[in-house]
């Protein structure tokens, strides 16, 4: 079985300022890693996914992640975020055999002030 | 493409009674469809899996007699909550799986919102 934990209940920051959102795994099999974005009351959104080859994966919105196999981590970064950044941030890893089903970390909430 | 919708957003319901929610793929087919709930700051939890044309696989503690899935098409899928009390109060998002595309991609519904009074 897989397991996430994302190290921060929630993160402020000021906009334009760089962020990153920490994400740590567990695994006994290889995996697929997995960000997403949620705004208020709206299902989830795929930012970016690791599934093999390079270990930083660009996304949407300016956002990127590096996969680090020796830390387990996954963390997502920006370099300058604005406020419509403001949401909860997800991240997910899969067995990357089977069923391919994620597991989801408690989510990190992004807060950018003005 | 690869849109999910649910329908409706929100509903509020008296206790005890039953609530229909539907997860639709409009411009792909999807064998395989997911629930989750996520109550308020909390994660998603994966409900069950629902295959086109079988019966839903549960997770450990969901019961199954109590939201009932139906997968009668490759782009519909149905979740019943049954005699709704308080307690199932939450945000249900479904997500289907693309056929036609690697089995490692979801897509995600914009979610239903229940309150039960």
């Amino acid at each position: 079985a897989q397991s996430v934990t994302q190290l921060d209940s929630q993160v402020p920051v000021f906009e334009e300022a760089p962020v990153e959102l920490r994400c740590n795994y567990s695994s006994s099999v290889s995996v697929y890693l997995f960000w997403y974005v949620q705004y208020p009351n709206q299902g989830l959104q795929l930012l970016l996914k690791y599934l093999s080859g390079s270990t930083l994966v660009k996304g949407i919105n300016g956002f990127e992640a590096e996969f680090n196999k020796s830390q387990t981590s996954f963390h997502l970064r920006k370099p300058s975020v604005h406020i419509s950044d403001t949401a909860e941030y997800f991240c997910a890893v899969s067995a990357s055999g089977g069923s391919y089903i994620p597991t989801f970390g408690r989510g990190t909430s992004l807060i950018v002030h003005p | 493409g690869a849109v999910v919708s649910q329908h409706p957003s929100w509903v509020i319901c008296k206790s005890g009674t039953s609530v229909k929610i539907e997860c639709r793929s409009l411009d792909f087919q999807a064998t395989t469809m997911f629930w989750y709930r996520q109550f308020p700051k909390q994660s998603l939890m994966l409900m069950a899996t629902s295959n086109e044309g079988s019966k839903a696989t549960y997770e450990q503690g969901v019961e199954k007699d109590k939201f009932l899935i139906n997968h009668a098409s490759l782009t519909l899928s149905t979740l019943t909550v049954t005699s709704a009390h308080p307690e199932d109060s939450s945000f249900y998002i479904c997500s289907a799986r693309d056929t036609q595309k690697p089995i490692n991609e979801q897509f995600f519904g914009p979610g239903t919102r229940l309150t039960v009074l």
